[in-house]
């Protein structure tokens, strides 16, 4: 049962424009949310997290808005850059779960120079 | 760098073997996690130790188990092993505490001939 949903397999952007990456969830308990971004050959990086008290986290140039009524969260990167070109994961986890992560199956992003 | 260690990074193998698979974490994390990501699959949360004890145990399969040794690492063990079994394997660890990112190593390619 995947609990964190990615529907897109892939999306290719232009340099200097927005990425916008989507995860859906089932669980109503999570209440914690990060996104990974995975290089081939290396481990997923951690890049940004939300809580569930905030609909919106800021890094730079990524934001994370969390929509709690609809299961849904997403992350912008805005301007995309050539080195943004990435797997991304998003995960989630309910407290009381010991951090127990649920990943979804990615989302590569090529951004296009 | 993540700070987290996994050795090897490549394993071929054949069917019905056993391999241990290592993991040292990051220094001061006392969480280790063990997730598998097959072909085209996001990360399956396997199991979680902290500072020596399970804490959390997800899809592990019989034929696979784990430990985490006094000096904080930890090797996952897969017998009987079967052609699905190969995947990759990545090791995370956290400090211990609510919204702790996981932090991953490089993963071990696992190859079941």
């Amino acid at each position: 049962d995947q609990q964190v949903k990615q529907n897109s397999p892939s999306l290719s952007v232009q340099e200097g424009r927005i990425s916008i990456l989507n995860c859906d969830y089932t669980n109503s308990m999570f209440d914690y949310f990060l996104w990974y971004k995975k290089y081939p050959a290396e481990g997923p990086t951690f890049l940004i997290s939300i809580s569930s008290i905030k609909d919106k986290n800021e890094d730079g140039r990524f934001t994370v808005f969390l929509n709690k009524s609809a299961k849904h969260l997403s992350l912008h990167i805005v301007p995309s850059q050539p080195g943004d070109s990435a797997v991304y994961f998003c995960a989630a986890s309910a407290r009381g779960t010991g951090n127990q992560f649920y990943f979804g199956t990615g989302t590569s992003l090529t951004v296009i120079p | 760098d993540s700070g987290v260690t996994q050795t090897p990074k490549h394993l071929i193998t054949a069917t019905g073997q056993r391999v241990t698979l290592r993991c040292s974490p990051r220094s001061g994390d006392l969480s280790v996690y063990w997730y598998q990501q097959s072909l085209d699959q996001g990360l399956q949360f396997l199991i979680q130790y902290y500072n020596g004890e399970e804490r959390a145990k997800g899809n592990i399969l019989e034929r696979f188990s784990a430990q985490q040794f006094p000096d904080l690492h930890s090797e996952l063990n897969l017998s009987s092993l079967e052609l699905g079994d190969s995947a990759l394997y990545f090791c995370a660890s956290s400090v211990q505490g609510r919204d702790s990112p996981l932090h991953f190593g490089n993963g071990t390619r696992l190859t079941v001939t």
